[in-house]
């Protein structure tokens, strides 16, 4: 079974340009997570989807990023424009409730901002 | 005070030895537990799950909770170079978001 696949795997991009990141979970999974990885820190959630709908994007900067899940599938994660503060990974994870309360990650999204 | 607190380290072990990496939390609610693996440049790897407190062995892997003293723990036995990564603990309620430690860096010296 193919796991969390994300893309770009590594972005470097100059400060004031859109950047965009791509998901595609395990299948079967409805829960859809975009975690904030920065150097030496552990993954900060920035939103949670439960199918298509966004149920926690408390923690996401709305003026610069956003993102969507069409169908209740795949997620994209935009940041629009970038700040060199931005320059981070950006985990995807996926979950399925009915089979244990745990979340599978992706290789992550490296992103460089300069 | 984070929710979630992990022995900074890095922590550096001969190969062989036994390994104790640890964290604490502030929520008394979370009942799920889990240790990922991270090795550079790539994603966490989930390694152990542990619901409630209690112990879990898998391999030369074991995953204490006591969560009386809201403590948890992972132990690796016969430690090797292979597992030389930053370890992440996390936890969470069911239905709640999955809060997660900082991380503690292991090298092990062959």
């Amino acid at each position: 079974e193919a796991g969390v696949v994300q893309s770009p795997r590594y972005k470097i991009i100059e400060k004031k340009q859109p950047v965009a990141f791509w998901c595609n979970p395990i299948s079967g999974h409805n829960t859809l997570y975009w975690y904030l990885q920065n150097l030496g820190q552990g993954p900060e959630l920035l939103i949670r989807y439960e199918n298509e709908e966004a149920v926690d994007d408390s923690q996401l900067p709305k003026d610069r990023f956003s993102a969507e899940r069409l169908k209740g599938v795949d997620s994209t994660l935009k940041i629009q424009p970038a700040e060199l503060g931005d320059s981070a990974v950006y985990l995807c994870a996926s979950s399925d409730r009915t089979g244990g309360n745990t979340i599978y990650f992706g290789e992550g999204s490296w992103l460089t901002v300069v | 005070q984070k929710e979630v607190e992990q022995d900074p380290g890095p922590l550096s072990v001969p190969e062989g030895a036994i390994v104790s990496l640890n964290c604490t939390y502030s929520n008394s609610a979370f009942q799920y537990f889990m240790w990922y693996r991270q090795y550079s440049r790539k994603g966490p790897e989930l390694l152990m799950y542990t619901y409630s407190s209690g112990n879990k062995e898998d391999g030369r892997f074991t995953a204490q909770v006591d969560k009386s003293s809201k403590y948890i723990s992972l132990f690796i036995r016969d430690s090797q170079p292979s597992d030389s990564a930053t370890y992440l603990c996390a936890m969470s309620n069911y239905g709640q978001n999955f809060v997660f430690g900082p991380g503690t860096r292991l090298s092990v010296l062959p």
